[in-house]
């Protein structure tokens, strides 16, 4: 089975940007893994922010985009909030109805 | 307000069977796959598998092949995740997500505790 790869943890300043990445150990992630992005603040479920690479739910902040960027999924915060402080998780897709999870980056916002 | 609905909290000893289940409303029940996704302690999330609550298909991750059964029971609007020879490393909170709309909403999390 592929292994999704992401930062363990991150740091960004208020105010500051900060990229987030989503590898897979089978070669460059394409549109074709339809990149989903998650965060999960503590002791809740996680909620969906971006799928598809760049399509964002409707309570997805402005401040989140999605991309693909050298090869990666990658989930860029411009104008970091404290309230953006959580944990944030990729899933792509593999073959046919077949998802795999990244290990999870926690951001801080310090 | 779409919603779903998750069994309680359970414990369990090793080399047993679990089966939790995931009770949604408010949308049409059949028209949407249900996923599965297991969250050890301080861990990531971890696919697991899915079911097609029209006609039962399901599709199984590698790791859990063999050990999990997904169902649907399209008369009660309720997923059920089975799992079999439960380990020490079970323990985790599994929850249900419905493809409504994109990997949204999550049911709210069953915790599965596997102790001796």
């Amino acid at each position: 089975q592929a292994v999704v790869t992401q930062e363990p943890s991150l740091t960004v300043s208020p105010g500051g940007t900060v990229t987030l990445t989503c590898g897979s150990s089978t070669g460059a992630v394409t549109s074709g893994h339809y990149p989903y992005w998650f965060q999960q603040k503590p002791g809740q479920a996680p909620r969906a922010l971006m799928y598809d690479t760049s399509k964002k739910h409707s309570w997805t902040p402005a401040r989140f985009s999605g991309s693909l960027l050298g090869g990666k999924a990658a989930l860029t915060l411009s104008g970091a909030q404290p309230e953006d402080e959580a944990d944030y998780h990729c899933m792509l897709s593999y073959s046919s109805l077949h998802w795999v999870f990244g290990g999870g980056t926690k951001l801080t916002v310090l | 307000e779409v919603q779903l609905v998750q069994s309680g909290a359970e414990v369990r000893e090793p080399g047993t069977t679990l089966k939790i289940s995931c009770k949604a409303s408010a949308y049409s029940f059949s028209d949407y796959y249900m996923h599965w996704v297991k969250q050890a302690p301080g861990k990531g999330l971890e696919w697991m598998g899915l079911v097609d609550p029209e006609d039962g298909e399901t599709r199984y991750a590698e790791k859990f092949q063999g050990r999990v059964t997904m169902t649907a029971d399209t008369s009660a609007d309720t997923v059920y995740m089975e799992l079999s020879s439960l380990k020490f490393d079970d323990t985790a909170v599994y929850y249900c997500v419905v493809d409504l709309n994109w990997f949204e909403p999550w049911g709210q999390g069953t915790l599965v505790t596997v102790s001796s």
